[in-house]
């Protein structure tokens, strides 16, 4: 069974950046599928931030392209956030998925229980 | 970006209705549709996949239906658990995007 778990800050400060791991298990990421993140401010629908590969080939959202960094930890089987220059309306809860894609199209079939980030001074 | 458009954003309904949701693409995506159930407090969950192939583990109550830009994901008679917020997501083209939400609530 596929379980990933987010983890980092709960509260980061205006202008700095915002960085976060999902640790996955029951599956080696360098194995195969896309690893995302997914965020949700407190009570608005869900925006997709960007996708990595197994291979570590990245696609991020053009909305937030200038300010995200996704990364691969195949030794720890795990993967990571970066959002750099954050403002209160980066606050949110983020989650990690899986991006299961074949020539149906592509699903986030299994996803972490999110974390929540605010951003304060 | 393709924009996904939920309608309605909430509706009301008892136990044993039946309830259908709608979603449009902003343009033709083929069948490359999904569906999420997000109960409060939790992670959203895969309901439906391809438009109308329904994930593994999930009850049949639940289908889709749809193509190229209009689908529906219709549930056949609401359970006490189904009471959540459903949301459609394309993955015809990156950015990957969602509809609003529908919140479907006890009546």
């Amino acid at each position: 069974q596929v379980q990933l778990q987010e983890s980092g800050p709960g509260l980061v400060k205006p202008s700095e950046t915002l960085s976060l791991t999902c640790a996955v298990s029951g599956y080696s990421i360098s194995s195969g599928y896309y690893w995302d993140w997914i965020r949700q401010p407190p009570g608005k629908g869900l925006e997709w931030i960007g996708s990595i590969y197994h291979t570590g080939s990245t696609y991020y959202n053009p909305s937030l392209k200038s300010r995200v960094t996704i990364s691969l930890d195949t030794s720890k089987n795990q993967f990571s956030l970066k959002l750099s220059s954050v403002t209160a309306t980066d606050s949110a809860v983020y989650y990690c998925a899986r991006l299961n894609a074949d020539t149906s199209g592509s699903h986030l079939d299994y996803w972490g229980q999110g974390t929540l980030v605010a951003v304060s001074s | 970006d393709i924009q996904m458009t939920q309608s309605p954003s909430s509706l009301s309904a008892s136990v044993g209705d039946r309830v259908t949701i709608t979603c449009r693409a902003s343009q033709s995506i083929s069948s490359y549709l999904n569906w999420y159930q997000q109960r409060p407090g939790k992670a959203p969950k895969l309901l439906i996949y391809a438009a109308s192939r329904l994930q593994s583990g999930v009850p049949s109550r639940f289908s889709g239906s749809g193509f190229g830009p209009d689908f529906s994901l219709t549930i056949s008679s609401l359970q006490p658990e189904d009471f959540a917020t459903y949301y459609c997501q394309q993955s015809y083209s990156t950015p990957l995007t969602f509809g609003g939400g529908t919140k479907v609530e006890i009546k």
